[in-house]
């Protein structure tokens, strides 16, 4: 089992610029979710899915979109990214929301200039 | 306002010996409890967890003490070992299940020295 992946593992961005981070699991987990890491802070929900087709936003969604539409997939739109969003992005997937054990991919970093 | 507070961003002990992290949390609503421990350019893992209906879970060298009356929780690390030296991160939900949403404090830096 790869467990949580995540790509890129680095990225560059402009203001105004889109993209979409990868997130794939292998452990047909039922609920996926993403938060942002931010210096001097703990983690913090951005949406998260509870099956494929359902997803719901979390404590800091403005900026970003997502979809489910395979069990495996969740991944995560910046529309048009600002520096605001320059964070250590991490996915993570468990059989049954967040108080179930949560598998956490290894992060991508992200910089907005 | 954090819901979820751990107050001391470090904690050095020498190795064998224990290690206490404490976590304070505002909202009465919250009813379970997480631990997850971070090494540098890697994601968090699952340490350990308990539900408000116990004061007290064990897993090995791990403890969580839970005091709901003082919204405090602890992690005891007995013996610390320096492959414990990371950063952890107190979380808490008010209620488990598909929904679930957990919010997470900004972690504490644990150095065991040798």
């Amino acid at each position: 089992n790869a467990g949580v992946t995540q790509t890129p593992k680095f990225q560059v961005l402009k203001t105004g610029q889109s993209m979409t981070l990868q997130c794939a699991q292998d452990m047909n987990h039922e609920y996926m979710s993403w938060y942002r890491q931010d210096p001097g802070m703990g983690l913090r929900l951005i949406h998260y899915s509870v099956g494929a087709g359902i997803t719901d936003q979390g404590e800091v969604p403005n900026g970003y979109n997502v979809s489910r539409s395979t069990t495996e997939d969740f991944p995560l739109r910046l529309l048009s990214a600002a520096p605001s969003q320059t964070s250590v992005y991490f996915c993570a997937s468990s059989r049954a929301g967040s108080t179930d054990t949560q598998y956490f991919g290894p992060g991508t970093r992200l910089t907005v200039l | 306002d954090q819901q979820v507070k751990q107050n001391s961003p470090s904690l050095s002990v020498q190795e064998g010996r224990i290690s206490i992290l404490n976590c304070d949390y505002t909202n009465s609503m919250f009813d379970y409890f997480l631990w997850y421990k971070k090494y540098p350019a890697e994601g968090p893992t699952f340490l350990i967890s308990i539900s408000s209906i116990k004061d007290k879970n064990e897993d090995g060298r791990f403890t969580v003490f839970l005091n709901k009356s003082a919204k405090h929780l602890s992690l005891h690390i007995v013996p610390s070992q320096p492959g414990d030296s990371a950063v952890y991160f107190c979380a808490a939900s008010a209620y488990t299940g598909a929904n679930s949403k957990l919010t997470f404090g900004k972690g504490i830096t644990l150095s065991v020295r040798p």
